[in-house]
């Protein structure tokens, strides 16, 4: 079954700092991999994905995230964080013919001044 | 890209009772989805309603407790039936579109 894990809980970051949110995900064939924020009291906004080609993927918002098959990673990244960032980072996996995404636990963003 | 509008945006409701949640999509979608999002929890999948067809619920999830219709390509509803304080939680429907686009959701407070 497919499952997606996010080792940490919270990450504290400075504003202007730079931002690696990890994600490691168990699937048996290729993964169409996301990745979403939510900020508090709002829905979900996709901010980048990944289904094949180019491994580090470009997204909204000044994120990108790299596809590692090696490691069955899919971390998220910005160089340089904005303190309007600080919100909830939901990493998902889809399943073959996107009948389901499967989500990861998130990790809330704080940043600091 | 799908613009997914979701009613009512919140709710509080008597525990006992049962609240609809409507989930219109500007295109017609094949597969619409429901998820659930309990406080400070992840999104977990309640069932995949394809047009025409009985919902597909996910295990932990019963059609008597989370009754579905999907009467056209473009509308879907999701009963929360006899709540109580448990059921208390976002609910957001998505379409299977590539991107996986997402309501805003319905939070739903039962007291």
């Amino acid at each position: 079954a497919q499952s997606v894990t996010q080792p940490d809980i919270h990450i504290t970051v400075s504003e202007g700092a730079s931002l690696e949110l990890r994600c490691n995900y168990s699937y048996g064939a290729t993964p169409y991999l996301f990745w979403y924020v939510q900020s508090p009291g709002q829905g979900l906004q996709l901010l980048l994905k990944y289904f094949s080609g180019d491994t580090l993927v470009q997204g909204i918002k000044g994120f990108e995230a790299e596809f590692k098959r090696s490691q069955s990673s899919f971390n998220l990244r910005k160089p340089s964080v904005h303190w309007s960032d600080a919100a909830e980072y939901f990493c998902a996996v889809a399943t073959l013919g996107f009948q389901k995404l499967v989500f990861g636990t998130g990790t809330r963003l704080l940043v600091s001044p | 890209s799908a613009v997914i509008s979701q009613k009512p945006s919140r709710d509080i409701c008597q525990r006992g009772t049962s609240l609809t949640i409507q989930c219109q999509v500007d295109s017609q979608v094949t597969m619409m989805f429901w998820y659930r999002q309990q406080p400070g929890q992840s999104l977990t999948l309640i069932a995949t309603a394809n047009q025409g067809s009985e919902a597909t619920y996910e295990s932990g999830f019963v059609i008597d407790k989370f009754p579905i219709s999907r009467p056209n390509l473009t509308f879907s509803t999701l009963t929360v039936s006899n709540m109580s304080p448990e059921d208390s939680s976002i609910y957001l429907c998505s379409v299977e579109a590539t991107e996986a686009f997402f309501g805003q959701g319905t939070r739903l407070t039962v007291v």
